[in-house]
């Protein structure tokens, strides 16, 4: 089945640590471009991190830049988020998610994992 | 970064009502345009992607057009399961973004 799992999700304190991991099957993993998104309890949607199918570039949204770190293993089919300094204003829902391949945007997502920061 | 706006933020509608919902870039996207959607406590699913190409296995009912900066998404004859929040996105530069949503409710 195609599909792409996260896990590592939880509560933290603020200025904590945390790391997420999508792990993807059904499908080679090796070619794809990838993405974290999250959301906010009630909010939107709001695109974090891209990571091209290599590793050797990777695209950090404004208020995760010097915080967050995308990295990937294509041997072990997984994609990784690390989490660092941690904000109150990081609490959500995190997805990792397919592409773009083009034409198409993101048409994989996983079924997300939450991070909680609070003391 | 691009911003995406997108109108009305909430959509009452009635089953079997066409609906529209329109999303405006702040600059021109060259149709990198997407549109998702998404239920309670599940993730975003992609309908249409570049303008107007329906993703495999979404229903016809769904239809996208528009260029430029003004872009719109149709449902034809709204069902049951079509109750949902609904998300544009532009992927012609990084970073991504997505226009603020728009719930479909039950009127």
């Amino acid at each position: 089945e195609v599909q792409l799992v996260e896990s590592g999700g939880g509560l933290v304190q603020p200025g904590g640590s945390l790391r997420l991991s999508c792990a993807a099957s059904g499908f080679t993993f090796s070619t794809y471009e990838m993405n974290w998104v999250r959301q906010a309890p009630g909010k939107g949607l709001e695109w974090v991190s891209y990571i091209s199918s290599s590793g050797s570039t990777i695209y950090y949204a404004d208020s995760v830049k010097g915080r967050f770190t995308s990295s990937r293993d294509n041997a072990k089919n997984s994609l990784y988020l690390q989490m660092n300094s941690l904000r109150a204003e990081d609490t959500a829902v995190y997805y990792c998610a397919r592409g773009p391949v083009v034409p198409q945007s993101m048409d994989l997502w996983g079924q997300g994992t939450t991070v909680t920061v609070s003391s | 970064d691009i911003q995406m706006t997108q109108s009305p933020s909430t959509l009452s509608a009635s089953v079997g009502d066409r609906v529209s919902i329109t999303c405006r870039a702040s600059q021109t996207i060259s149709g990198w345009l997407a549109w998702y959607q998404q239920k309670p406590g599940k993730a975003p699913k992609l309908l249409i992607y570049k303008v107007s190409s329906l993703e495999s296995g979404v229903p016809s009912r769904f239809s996208g057009s528009g260029s430029g900066t003004e872009f719109t998404l149709t449902i034809s004859s709204l069902q049951p399961d079509d109750f949902a929040t609904y998300y544009c996105q532009q992927y012609n530069t990084y970073p991504l973004t997505f226009g603020g949503g728009t719930k479909v409710e039950i009127k």
